[in-house]
């Protein structure tokens, strides 16, 4: 079976400072990783994902995430970080079996203030 | 291109009441989810399916909650009777085929009294 832990329920963070949103999965097979960001009251957007091929991932607003392997993680970075950034992270897994169900973690509340 | 359309996008009953919510995927999705979003947690699928068989509905509680998606394009999810502790986000998204990346509506919150 496949699951999500994200390590980091609240991570609250000063505008323009790096940040790294924690994820590390289990699973018996080949995975397809990704994030997933939600503003408020809105669905989930993605961010980013890993099928395969380099383990450094790139999306969209300046998040970037790495796949290692060895640790089964997938944590989330940016650089320097925004206002606008502020919203709900949920990391998820998919493998081959089951069908490809996707399971989510529990979710990251990133809070940048100002 | 329009994204996922779900209505209503919010919904307050009495317990014991029917209710309903309707999802049009994006077009050419041949992949329907239904998700509960409890608060502060992530998404979990009610169902999901391929065109308009349902190809995984072991999370649906199949005492209160039915879907359908007879065309294969647009789909419902009732619960009916409603109890308290349905009160939740119920998220609908659509995905080319599976293992594709999905794309996810706003939602519908439901407000079970």
């Amino acid at each position: 079976a496949q699951s999500v832990t994200q390590l980091d329920s609240q991570v609250p963070v000063f505008e323009e400072a790096p940040v790294e949103l924690r994820c590390n999965y289990s699973s018996s097979v080949s995975v397809y990783l990704f994030w997933y960001v939600q503003y408020p009251n809105q669905g989930l957007q993605l961010l980013l994902k890993y099928l395969s091929g380099s383990t450094l991932v790139k999306g969209i607003n300046g998040f970037e995430a790495e796949f290692n392997k060895s640790q089964t993680s997938f944590h989330l970075r940016k650089p320097s970080v925004h206002i606008s950034d502020t919203a709900e992270y949920f990391c998820a897994v998919s493998g081959n079996t089951g069908g490809f169900k996707t399971i989510f973690g529990a979710g990251t509340r990133l809070f940048v203030k100002a | 291109e329009a994204g996922v359309v779900q209505s209503p996008r919010y919904k307050i009953i009495e317990k014991k009441q029917p209710v309903a919510f309707w999802c049009n995927p994006i077009s050419g999705h041949n992949t329907l989810y239904w998700y509960l979003q409890n608060l502060g947690q992530g998404p979990e699928l009610l169902i999901r399916y391929e065109n308009e068989e349902a190809v995984d509905d072991s999370q649906l509680p199949k005492d209160r909650f039915s879907a359908e998606r007879l065309k294969g394009v647009d789909s419902t999810l009732k619960i009916q009777p409603a109890e308290l502790g349905d009160s939740a986000v119920y998220l609908c998204a659509s995905s080319p085929g599976m293992g594709e990346t999905q794309y996810f509506g706003p939602g519908t919150r439901l407000l079970v009294l």
